[in-house]
């Protein structure tokens, strides 16, 4: 079974710097990689997803994120935030079915001026 | 618009009251899934279902029914909800997994 573990659950940053959400993940055979982003009070938006190719993955918003295999790692970046990218953030995981879709527990992102 | 639609989007009810949350989906996906969402538990998968009449369990199916009796609808059934299934629900479909997930917009069920 494929597991995510979200290494901090709570990242303050000031508005403008840069941010990294990290993300480790437990698998036996190949993964597909995800982040969602979920705004107060609405559902879940895809910002970006590693299935195959280039490690390194471009998402909406100015979200950046690099798939580390030996690593077991796929962390968020982005060089330059904003207040409006106060959100939860989930790193998620599937087997290459992606039938079964592992979230992990969410990193509170939160921008202040 | 495509969308996955879930009724209703808040629920209050009492313990062994049976209840069902709809979601529908107009986009032909074969692939439908629940999941509830707990503060410092992230998303956790209750049930998915591949395609009609095909239905598997997730991570925590104890005190959950689903039924896929068509393409569209894949409802949640709570047949003796207890306090512990107060959570944060979302229903997620995809035309072909792992390649994209659309979310609904969730459905908040407090069991008193």
């Amino acid at each position: 079974a494929q597991s995510v573990t979200q290494l901090d659950s709570q990242v303050p940053v000031f508005e403008e710097a840069p941010v990294e959400l990290r993300c480790n993940y437990s698998s036996s055979v190949s993964v597909y990689l995800f982040w969602y982003v979920q705004y107060p009070n609405q559902g879940l938006q895809l910002l970006l997803k590693y299935l195959s190719g280039s490690t390194l993955v471009k998402g909406i918003n100015g979200f950046e994120a690099e798939f580390n295999k030996s690593q077991t790692s796929f962390h968020l970046r982005k060089p330059s935030v904003h207040i409006s990218d106060t959100a939860e953030y989930f790193c998620a995981v599937s087997d290459p079915s992606g039938y079964a879709l592992n979230f992990g527990k969410g990193t509170s992102l939160l921008v202040t001026p | 618009e495509a969308q996955v639609t879930q009724n209703p989007r808040y629920l209050i009810t009492v313990t062994g009251k049976k209840l069902t949350v709809t979601c529908s989906q107009n986009m032909n996906h074969e692939y439908m899934s629940w999941y509830r969402q707990d503060p410092g538990l992230g998303l956790r998968q209750i049930y998915y279902s591949m395609n009609v009449e095909v239905t598997d369990k997730g991570d925590v199916p104890e005190g959950y029914k689903v039924s896929r009796k068509e393409k569209r609808n894949f409802p949640l059934i709570l047949e003796s909800p207890s306090p512990n299934q107060t959570s944060l629900y979302f229903c997620a479909s995809s035309f072909r997994p792992p390649y994209g997930y659309t979310f609904g917009s969730g459905t908040r069920l407090t069991v008193v």
